[in-house]
């Protein structure tokens, strides 16, 4: 049972760059999440969805989007990267009685 | 809306002494309350939580008492070790399953 897995776990974008940010879970969990993590600061709701076909915005959603075709993945795309998107960012899947799930994480440098 | 206040760190102990760190929060009603750990480059692990006013969770030796009086959920261990070095946040639920964090505490424990 792997949980909820990211990929990629470090990379560097230019300014200007695009990319997306990986996540599937094999628990069948309907919610998920993206945090991100900034030193200091906790970590800060992005984007969730309660389910294929559905998303919302959290606190932070500028500069991001995403979509839910599938149970399983969630993935997180950046269109035009910033340095205010260095950050570390984490997904997480949500079930009963699993709980909150979160996944390793990927740190994302911006320069 | 809803906020999680945490004492800030780092917080640096010798092996076997005794551990607080301080949990507020702010938030309409009454929310499920929890304890995250995040061990250096991994993700956040669930350390414990309490869904009710005066519900204790415990979990590994941590313990914490949700108040509703003083809306707290201050984090105790009697005896922490090396291997507690980590970092740890306090998070509420809000609605929507979404979970609020603090900013975080670092724990470092000599020994």
């Amino acid at each position: 049972n792997a949980g909820v897995t990211q990929t990629p776990k470090f990379r560097i974008l230019k300014i200007g760059q695009s990319m997306t940010l990986q996540c599937t879970q094999d628990m069948n969990h309907n919610y998920m999440y993206w945090y991100r993590q900034d030193p200091g600061m906790g970590l800060k709701l992005i984007y969730y969805s309660v389910g294929a076909g559905i998303t919302d915005k959290g606190e932070v959603p500028n500069g991001y989007n995403v979509s839910r075709s599938t149970t399983e993945d969630f993935p997180l795309r950046l269109e035009l990267a910033a340095p205010s998107q260095t950050s570390v960012y984490f997904c997480a899947s949500l079930g009963v009685p699993d709980g909150y799930t979160f996944g390793s994480g990927t740190r994302l440098t911006v320069v | 809306g809803d906020s999680v206040t945490q004492m800030e760190g780092p917080v640096t102990l010798s092996e076997e002494a005794f551990l607080t760190i301080n949990c507020t929060y702010t938030a309409t009603g009454y929310p499920s309350l929890f304890w995250y750990v995040q061990y250096p480059g991994e993700g956040l692990q669930l350390l414990l939580k309490a869904t009710k006013a005066d519900d204790k969770g415990s979990n590994k030796g941590f313990e914490a008492t949700y108040r509703k009086e003083t809306t707290s959920f201050h984090l105790e261990k009697g005896s922490v070790q090396v291997s507690d070095s980590a970092v740890y946040f306090c998070a509420l639920m809000e609605y929507g399953n979404k979970l609020v964090f603090g900013a975080g505490t670092i724990l470092r424990v000599k020994s």
